[in-house]
């Protein structure tokens, strides 16, 4: 399994821009999310899908959104981006449910996004 | 989920055990002891968890005290390779009302030196 990837690894983008920041998992997790770290914080979240069809706001939602059409991606859309927007982030993915010791979530290798 | 508090910084020596400690003291009933870690420019990778037994694999051991207000992970040989931020968390395990965010706090910073 390749687990949890994302694409791009470093991405520039412009004030205005937009963009999409593609993470796939092949686990068949039906938990995904997207968190951002910035320097000297921990993760926050971003958004949630606890489900295809289904998604949720996290802590610090505003500038971004989701979908999720398939079980394997949960792609994360930055409309307009903007400086405060400048982060790593990371995607993530877990089982709904089932024996304790699969309740672990795995993360993808990062997006170094910088907005201009 | 209960707030948790560990040291900013720790050291240790190669070979040598690794005693990270973390303090949950608002822990509540249901509610699990996680640790992960990151190793820098990566995201973050899942070590242990517990509830209130000792737990242990091939990463690490989990020590949780009897009355569950702290905790302390062991990496029992500790390598260059573990050097990292580590991160104690407390939530409800998977299943449970919440969604399984995990709220990650500043964690500790272990460097390993030779």
């Amino acid at each position: 399994n390749a687990g949890v990837t994302q694409t791009p690894k470093f991405q520039v983008l412009k004030t205005g821009q937009s963009m999409t920041l593609q993470c796939a998992q092949d686990m068949n997790h039906e938990y995904m999310s997207w968190y951002r770290q910035d320097p000297g914080m921990g993760l926050r979240l971003i958004h949630y899908s606890v489900g295809a069809g289904i998604t949720d706001q996290g802590e610090v939602p505003n500038g971004y959104n989701v979908s999720r059409s398939t079980t394997e991606d949960f792609p994360l859309r930055l409309l307009s981006a903007a400086p405060s927007q400048t982060s790593v982030y990371f995607c993530a993915s877990r089982r709904a449910q089932g024996a304790r010791w699969t309740d672990t979530q795995y993360f993808g290798p990062g997006t170094r996004l910088t907005v201009l | 989920d209960a707030k948790t508090t560990q040291p900013p910084s720790m050291d240790c020596a190669e070979g040598r055990a690794a005693n990270l400690p973390c303090n949950h003291s608002t822990i509540s009933g249901n509610e699990y002891v996680y640790w992960y870690r990151q190793i820098h420019s990566q995201g973050p990778q899942y070590i242990i968890h517990g509830l209130k037994n000792n737990e242990t694999n091939e990463m690490a051991s989990l020590i949780i005290t009897e009355d569950r207000k702290s905790s302390t992970l062991i990496l029992p040989h500790a390598t260059l390779r573990d050097t990292a931020v580590y991160y104690c968390i407390v939530r409800v395990a998977a299943g449970g009302t919440s969604y399984g965010k995990l709220t990650f706090g500043q964690g500790t910073i272990l460097t390993v030196h030779p």
